[in-house]
């Protein structure tokens, strides 16, 4: 079964720091682009991050930029997220996901998510 | 690229047939993605490329259009379709969503 496992999410402090990682199963991550999506309670997706299959290529939001970095381990097929200086708008549910492509492109499938709070 | 979303709520029975508009803010060809979401759960795929169902998807979805202006249909709503709907432009980067459309039961 084709599975993503989000975890690291938490209560931190603006100004703090915290890691997402992103387990994956399945199928062979390292022929993968893979990317972060979040969403704030009660709102909409917003795109966060993303990484190509060998970690060469990497984009950001503008939101986020400067702040958080993406990463991933292929022999660990595990996919990171690391966030400093976070802010009070940070605080969202965060979802990895895989990037397919067959005639288009998609995100399939996405993990359970993970929430992060930062709040003093 | 800014996706826009009509309408962003809507209220329909069992049997009706819905039909969600993207309008997207440049041409992004076929580059277009929707998913349904249910409340605390994660996204899930249901087109692509526009008009392709995605497998497992149940044929009463349906998705048209190419360019600016793009379309989802459910032929027949289901109980389980009563879900907030989002499409998805990844024709540049970023893969900007659409500000999404929720489902409810009237």
């Amino acid at each position: 079964e084709v599975q993503l496992v989000e975890s690291g999410g938490g209560l931190v402090q603006p100004g703090g720091s915290l890691r997402l990682s992103c387990a994956a199963s399945g199928f062979t991550f390292r022929s993968y682009w893979m990317h972060w999506v979040r969403q704030a309670p009660g709102k909409g997706l917003v795109w966060v991050s993303r990484i190509n299959n060998d970690g060469s290529s990497i984009s950001y939001a503008d939101s986020v930029k400067g702040r958080f970095t993406i990463s991933r381990d292929n022999a660990k097929n595990t996919l990171y997220l690391q966030m400093n200086s976070l802010r009070a708008e940070d605080t969202a549910v965060y979802f990895c996901a895989r990037e397919g492509y067959s005639s288009g492109y998609w995100f399939d499938p996405w993990g359970q998510g993970t929430l992060v709070t930062v709040s003093s | 690229i800014q996706l826009t979303q009509s309408p962003s709520f809507l209220s329909a029975s069992v049997g009706d047939r819905v039909t969600v508009t993207c309008r997207a803010s440049q041409a992004i060809s076929s580059y277009l993605a929707w998913y349904q979401q249910i409340p605390g759960k994660a996204p899930n795929l249901l087109i692509y490329a526009a008009s392709t169902l995605q497998s497992g998807v149940p044929s009463r979805f349906s998705g048209s259009g190419s360019g600016t202006d793009f379309t989802l249909t459910i032929s027949g709503l289901q109980p389980e379709d009563f879900a907030t709907y989002y499409c998805q432009q990844l024709s540049s980067v970023p893969p900007t969503f659409g500000g999404g459309t929720k489902v409810e039961i009237k």
